[in-house]
C-alpha cells in the first residue's frame, strides 16, 4: 500500500464551479501537507501548506486537514480555466525536505 | 532570482546506455533532490544531496546515482538503461532546513525516453 493515496482523475469541471481535490495517507507521522500545482511540460509549484490539523486559505484556494481521518483535501472556488493542471499533494514527517507525494489528480476547467 | 534549470530537457537513448542528467539549484540553495515521475507511479524520490554529500536516498536500484559539486549544481547518472526508466526526472533545490519545513523549487524537468 501507498503512504498517499490520491485519485488520477481526470476531473473535468465548467469554469466557475468549486473543485474538490483528496488525498488520504496511512502514515500517522506525517505533520506537513502540501498542495503542488504542476502545468503541463513545467515541474511542480508549490501552492500552499499546512502544519497539522485544520484549515488555512489562501485566495481561491482552502486546504484542509483532519488527522483524524488522515485525510486532506484543497478547495478551488470559482475555478478558472487557467486552475486547469495537475495537482499533487505531497506530505512529510517531520519537516525538512522528504517529501511523500500522491500521484496527481489531473484537472480542466471547461470556460 | 534565476529558478531552478535542468539539461538537457529532452533525450532519446536506447537500452543499455547510459545518461547524465543536470540540475543547477537556485543560488543559495544547498539541497538537490531528484525525483522520477511516471504516469503509474507519481513522483518517486531518488535521493537528495546536500553540501557534496548524498544525504537521503529512495529505494531505486545502483543504477542511479548522483552528486553535487561544490557550486550545489548536481547530476544524476543512470547507467544500462532500461525501457522502464523512461520517465520525467525532477529536481528540486531547497536551502537544506532540517527540522521545519524545507520548501522546494522544482526546475522544468528532463523528459527521458529509452528506446
Amino acid at each position: 500500500q501507498k503512504e498517499v493515496e490520491q485519485d488520477p482523475g481526470p476531473l473535468s469541471v465548467p469554469e466557475g464551479a468549486i473543485v474538490s481535490l483528496n488525498c488520504t495517507y496511512s502514515n500517522s507521522a506525517f505533520q506537513y501537507f502540501m498542495w503542488y500545482r504542476q502545468y503541463s511540460r513545467k515541474g511542480p509549484e508549490l501552492l500552499m501548506y499546512t502544519y497539522s490539523s485544520g484549515n488555512k486559505e489562501d485566495g481561491r484556494f482552502t486546504a484542509q486537514v483532519d488527522k483524524s481521518s488522515k485525510y486532506i483535501s484543497l478547495f478551488i472556488r470559482d475555478s478558472q480555466p487557467s486552475d486547469s493542471a495537475t495537482y499533487l499533494c505531497a506530505m512529510s514527517r517531520q519537516g525538512g525536505n522528504q517529501f511523500y507525494f500522491g500521484t496527481g489528480t489531473s484537472l480542466t476547467v471547461i470556460p | 532570482k534565476a529558478g531552478v534549470t535542468q539539461t538537457p530537457r529532452y533525450l532519446i537513448k536506447t537500452r543499455g546506455q547510459q545518461v547524465t542528467l543536470s540540475c543547477s539549484p537556485i543560488s543559495g540553495h544547498r539541497s538537490v533532490s531528484w525525483y522520477q515521475q511516471t504516469p503509474g507511479q507519481g513522483l518517486q524520490f531518488l535521493f537528495e544531496y546536500f553540501s557534496e554529500t548524498q544525504r537521503n536516498k529512495g529505494n531505486f536500484p545502483g543504477r542511479f546515482s548522483g552528486r553535487q559539486f561544490s557550486n550545489s549544481r548536481s547530476e544524476m547518472n543512470v547507467s544500462t538503461l532500461e525501457l522502464g526508466d523512461s520517465a520525467l526526472y525532477l529536481c528540486a533545490s531547497s536551502v537544506g532546513l532540517a527540522g521545519q519545513l524545507d520548501t522546494q523549487y522544482f526546475g522544468p524537468g528532463t523528459r527521458l525516453t529509452v528506446l
